[in-house]
């Protein structure tokens, strides 16, 4: 059973233009979520997160909407630069414990020129 | 600092092989984690650990053993490999804070003939 689904396993977009990312979760324990970027032959490394109690938060051109009635969330980035080719994945955990991560599959997002 | 690092990058095993990953981290970190990446489904975690001295089984933990004996350091192993456990396999550590993102390593990928 995926907790976490990222639906599109790939995404292209024009430089310059808006690129958003979704990412469905089911458990309704999930209180903090998070967006990871990964690089080919690299760990993933954290680009921006949100806490339940919020509906968005930003960070220069990252912006992660929070829709917990549709159990939804989106990643704006704009504008989109050619160094934001990678693979995002989506990630979410309840706070209480051991703050273990449950992660979507996974979109290629590409920039083209 | 070095952050998370992790030995070997790479690794070639045939069947019924053992070998052991090493995960270390610089940062004090309390909490650390053992994950593996399969293309299409995202990272699923193996074991982790909230302690030295402690480990528990996290999602997919069936032929893997870890062990804390130090607290900057988390062992995993395969007694017997399998080819399903060709992967990529990625090693992370945290604060233990509430909302505390995690720090991963660049990977190890292993192939089992």
């Amino acid at each position: 059973d995926q907790q976490v689904k990222q639906n599109s396993p790939s995404l292209s977009v024009q430089e310059g233009r808006i690129s958003i990312l979704n990412c469905d979760y089911t458990n309704s324990m999930f209180d903090y979520f998070l967006w990871y970027k990964k690089y080919p032959a690299e760990g993933p490394t954290f680009l921006i997160s949100i806490s339940s109690i919020k509906d968005k938060n930003e960070d220069g051109r990252f912006t992660v909407f929070l829709n917990k009635s549709a159990k939804h969330l989106s990643l704006h980035i704009v504008p989109s630069q050619p160094g934001d080719s990678a693979v995002y994945f989506c990630a979410a955990s309840a706070t209480q414990g051991a703050q273990k991560l449950v992660f979507g599959q996974g979109t290629r997002l590409t920039i083209n020129p | 600092n070095a952050g998370v690092t992790q030995t070997p990058k790479f690794r070639v095993l045939k069947t019924g092989q053992s070998m052991t990953l090493l995960c270390a981290q610089d940062m004090n970190h309390e909490y650390m984690y053992w994950y593996r990446q399969d293309p299409g489904m995202g990272l699923r975690l193996i074991h982790y650990s909230v302690g030295e001295g402690t480990t528990a089984k996290g999602e997919v933990p069936d032929g893997y053993n870890v062990s804390r004996l130090k607290k900057q350091n988390f062992l995993l192993g395969l007694e017997s490999a399998a080819p399903s456990q060709t992967s990529v396999y990625f090693c992370a550590s945290n604060t233990g804070d509430a909302n505390g993102e995690q720090f991963f390593g660049p990977g190890t990928r292993l192939t089992v003939l």
